[in-house]
């Protein structure tokens, strides 16, 4: 069970570096979300996906692009890694309906943007 | 706009004792969900409960449990009998539709043996 996927772990960038996030699910989820958490915070809304070809932004897009190809990826880039990108990226997957679903998130990626 | 707020940044406790973790959201829905994740040292975000908003009964599973109060717009957790294990940062988090949830800062949980 393999669940939600994201890659790298860790990873340290320069400013102005840029990279991508990535996360897969094997849950045939339609429903597809990135979150970043700061220290001490809670989780933010950055972008979200209702399904393959459809994004949208949350609370907090500015500085990344997503893009959604297909039911099980849901990769995010950082074009000009900023210091204030330094946090935890968590990508998250629910079925359509929160009425009777939770959200399964990943393991999370720490990002330094030093 | 959605607005979560938990109360406290930070509880101790020594083992056995019993914790409650305040949660007061904001919400001009009718509809909407709440929930509680537990984050363990180890980083990953464990689910724990999902209530809908027009279900206030109020739940308990083993050493948790959990009062809604849909009139004080509150959503409490409380773990009896604490344990080391239970060390964690626990979110309370709300949601109106498809997964697009707000998340409280965290109370960050210390159990002492």
């Amino acid at each position: 069970n393999a669940g939600v996927t994201q890659t790298p772990k860790f990873r340290i960038l320069k400013i102005g570096q840029s990279m991508t996030l990535q996360c897969t699910q094997d849950m045939n989820h339609n429903y597809m979300y990135w979150y970043r958490q700061d220290p001490g915070m809670g989780l933010k809304l950055i972008y979200y996906s209702v399904g393959a070809g459809i994004t949208d932004k949350g609370e907090v897009p500015n500085g990344y692009n997503v893009s959604r190809s297909t039911t099980e990826d849901f990769p995010l880039r950082l074009e000009l890694a900023a210091p204030s990108q330094t946090s935890v990226y968590f990508c998250a997957s629910s079925t359509r309906d929160l009425s009777n679903e939770k959200l399964f998130f990943g393991s999370g990626t720490q990002l330094s943007v030093l | 706009a959605q607005k979560v707020t938990q109360a406290q940044t930070e509880i101790s406790v020594v083992e056995k004792e019993d914790v409650t973790l305040d949660c007061v959201y904001e919400t001009r829905d009718t509809t909407y969900y709440l929930f509680w994740y537990k984050q363990p040292p180890s980083g990953e975000l464990v689910f724990l409960i999902r209530r809908n908003s027009f279900d206030e009964q109020n739940e308990i599973s083993g050493r948790y449990s959990w009062n809604f109060q849909k009139s004080t717009s509150s959503f409490n957790f409380t773990i009896t009998a604490s344990q080391v294990v239970d060390s964690a940062v626990y979110f309370c988090a709300q949601g109106t539709s498809y997964g697009k949830l707000t998340f409280g800062q965290g109370t960050i949980l210390t159990v002492h043996p």
